[in-house]
């Protein structure tokens, strides 16, 4: 049984389009994260939700805008997609967001932009 | 600003051959964590340290949390090929919910 799934695996689009990434958890966790893997490794954070409300906007450009219709569900919508955003988008939620509690990722949603 | 800095950023090694990653911030942390990533999936947490001069080992991992809190090592002793992936050690930034992720050591071990 998946913890964090995330939809779909792979995406393939071209410049200026719209698309959404739907995630899932069922840790019965209060956290959810997106998180951008760029080219080079390097994890960065998004945005991060608790119990719904969002709690880190990480100067992340409005074409992203976030959706948490509940806490078992982080959505992540693009509009107008850009050559920059290709990478890897990674769906994580933990206990709480307190310090000490790990982070449980999904396997990531490769974005690729024509 | 709190950044977490690895070394090496590369690392190639033979079957059975030791190595150390290492993980260092001029902040203070609360507790660090080191997470592994393979190919295609996401970041799985290995451990967490929370103690300055802590060690914790895991099997043939052995992490150890430094006296200032501000930095981590990570051994690994006779390396195997199921050891290969991305190893990154991660914090919260204080006070806040946010995480943030070293720079990341990519660990090759061949057989």
């Amino acid at each position: 049984d998946t913890a964090v799934s995330q939809t779909p695996k792979y995406l393939v689009t071209q410049m200026g389009n719209d698309k959404s990434i739907k995630c899932e958890q069922n840790l019965g966790h209060d956290t959810m994260y997106w998180y951008k893997q760029d080219s080079k490794k390097f994890l960065k954070i998004m945005f991060s939700y608790n119990n719904k409300e969002l709690i880190i906007n990480e100067t992340v450009p409005n074409r992203f805008s976030p959706k948490s219709p509940d806490k078992a569900h982080l959505n992540l919508h693009i509009n107008s997609l850009e050559l920059g955003d290709s990478a890897v988008y990674f769906c994580a939620s933990s206990l709480s967001g307190g310090s000490n509690q790990p982070q449980h990722f999904g396997d990531g949603t490769r974005l690729s932009i024509l | 600003t709190q950044l977490l800095e690895q070394s090496p950023q590369f690392l190639s090694i033979q079957e059975g051959e030791n190595l150390t990653v290492y993980c260092n911030s001029s902040s203070v942390f609360s507790s660090l964590q080191w997470y592994r990533q393979e190919p295609g999936e996401g970041p799985v947490l290995l451990v967490t340290v929370v103690t300055g001069g802590e060690v914790k080992k895991l099997k043939r991992l052995t992490f150890q949390f430094g006296d200032a809190r501000k930095d981590s090592s990570l051994h690994i002793t006779a390396a195997q090929t199921g050891d290969t992936g991305l190893y990154l050690c991660a914090s919260h930034r204080s006070g806040t919910y946010k995480y943030i992720f070293g720079t990341g050591t990519r660990l090759k071990v061949l057989a």
